[in-house]
């Protein structure tokens, strides 16, 4: 069974304060590992699909890693707008659906 | 450019009543989900559909039943609503499940 775990839970930044968060995987074969960011009461966002270790991608202050067991999202000089809960997800290579994690929420003091 | 969209948003409803939630999307996805969202316990999938015409169960379907009525929708029904099935409930659509999800805005249901 697929399974993912994010860490920390929660993250609370003062704007400026560079931090990654932390998502370690188990997978039989991974075809993507997915981040997604959410805002209170509304659906996730997709971010980064990450296919294969040693990748990275980036989005204005998001930057994205992936190795054989875990992907790391850091997020550089972060201000109070890049509050939100980010989540990460797996697909199997075999399979149509994602496993998510629980999340880590972020939260940017200015 | 609608994207995924659910109704209704909120809901409440008395332990055994039934109700359906209703998604539709525009992007001519193939593939559509059903997940639900607790407080610590992320996003867990009850049902989806590769694709027009086909159903099958994800991690948590029990209480739960679906219907691919076209490409463009895909709805969850509660027969017998439980004080358990309290959540939130978010509706996504996929090409072919290759790429990212779009989500829908979710229902907040209360079952009392």
């Amino acid at each position: 069974e697929d399974q993912v775990t994010q860490s920390p839970e929660a993250l609370r930044l003062q704007e400026g304060e560079s931090s990654s968060l932390n998502c370690s995987y188990t997978v039989s074969g991974l075809r993507g590992l997915f981040w997604y960011r959410q805002d209170p009461g509304k659906g996730p966002e997709f971010l980064f699909t990450l296919y294969s270790a040693g990748e990275e991608k980036e989005k204005e202050r998001l930057k994205a890693t992936l190795t054989k067991k875990e992907s790391f999202l850091h997020i550089t000089a972060p201000k109070p707008e890049d509050s939100a809960t980010y989540l990460c997800a797996v697909q199997a290579s075999n399979d149509y659906k994602l496993s998510f994690g629980a999340g880590t929420t972020v939260t940017v003091r200015a | 450019n609608a994207g995924v969209t659910q109704t209704p948003k909120f809901q409440v409803l008395k332990t055994g009543q039934s109700m359906t939630l209703q998604c539709a999307q525009d992007m001519n996805h193939n593939s559509m989900y059903w997940y639900r969202q607790d407080p610590g316990m992320g996003l867990r999938l009850i049902y989806y559909s590769a694709s027009e015409g086909t159903t099958d169960k994800g991690e948590v379907p029990n209480g739960y039943n679906v219907s691919r009525l076209n490409k463009r929708e895909f709805s969850l029904r509660l027969e017998s609503a439980a004080p358990s099935q309290t959540s939130v409930y978010f509706c996504a659509s996929s090409v072919r499940g290759e790429y990212g999800y779009t989500f829908g805005s979710g229902t907040r249901l209360t079952v009392v």
